[in-house]
């Protein structure tokens, strides 16, 4: 298993410019979200996704847009990129909720720098 | 919304020492309470994490205290060793379908000392 796989690792963007950061897993789990860490802040809950065409907003939704077409796939668009978007976003998974060995952990990907000038 | 305060933001100690990290919490309704801990470069692990119906979890050389009245919890590290140097993070989040929307604390930089 990958587990959850993020691209871009880094990436510099422009003033408006748009981009999106890809995210897949391969453990079949329902639970998918997007969190930002800023420098010396804890993670930030962007957009999550509860299975496939089910998406809802998080803590910092401004700015994003998500879409869960399929199970494996949840990609975080990023429309008129502003410095404020400067950060390092984590995709995250976990298994369906209410089954008996579920322990709630998150398992996140690597991160994708991103930096607006 | 759920607020997290984590402190302190860095720890320094020699190896065999323990570690303690605390953290507090704002909302009454939050019942599952995770450590997560974030190497150089990479994602955050979960290394455990305690459910409002238990006081007490310990795995190992790592324990998490929870006293839900004064809504605080805390992560213990005993017998440190220099690859528990990371950052660590603790979060609150409410149960059932809400366990993955996680507000976190602002993370604590633990460095150990060879």
């Amino acid at each position: 298993n990958a587990g959850v796989t993020q691209t871009p690792k880094f990436r510099i963007l422009k003033i408006g410019q748009s981009m999106t950061l890809q995210c897949t897993q391969d453990m079949n789990h329902n639970y998918m979200y997007w969190y930002r860490q800023d420098p010396g802040m804890g993670l930030k809950l962007i957009y999550y996704s509860v299975g496939a065409g089910i998406t809802d907003k998080g803590e910092v939704p401004n700015g994003y847009n998500v879409s869960r077409s399929t199970t494996e796939d949840f990609p975080l668009r990023l429309e008129l990129a502003a410095p404020s978007q400067t950060s390092v976003y984590f995709c995250a998974s976990s298994y369906l909720l209410g089954r008996t060995d579920d322990t709630g952990e998150l398992f996140f990907g690597e991160g994708s720098r991103l930096t607006v000038l | 919304g759920e607020n997290v305060e984590q402190h302190p933001s860095t720890l320094s100690v020699q190896e065999g020492d323990s570690a303690v990290i605390k953290c507090t919490y704002s909302d009454s309704a939050s019942n599952y309470f995770p450590w997560y801990k974030q190497e150089l470069g990479k994602g955050p692990q979960l290394i455990i994490d305690i459910r409002s119906n238990v006081g007490e979890k310990k795995d190992q050389r790592i324990a998490v205290t929870l006293n839900k009245t004064a809504k605080h919890f805390s992560l213990h590290i005993t017998e440190t060793q220099p690859e528990d140097s990371a950052v660590y993070f603790c979060a609150a989040s409410g149960g059932g379908t809400s366990y993955g929307k996680l507000t976190f604390g602002q993370g604590t930089i633990l460095t150990v000392h060879p």
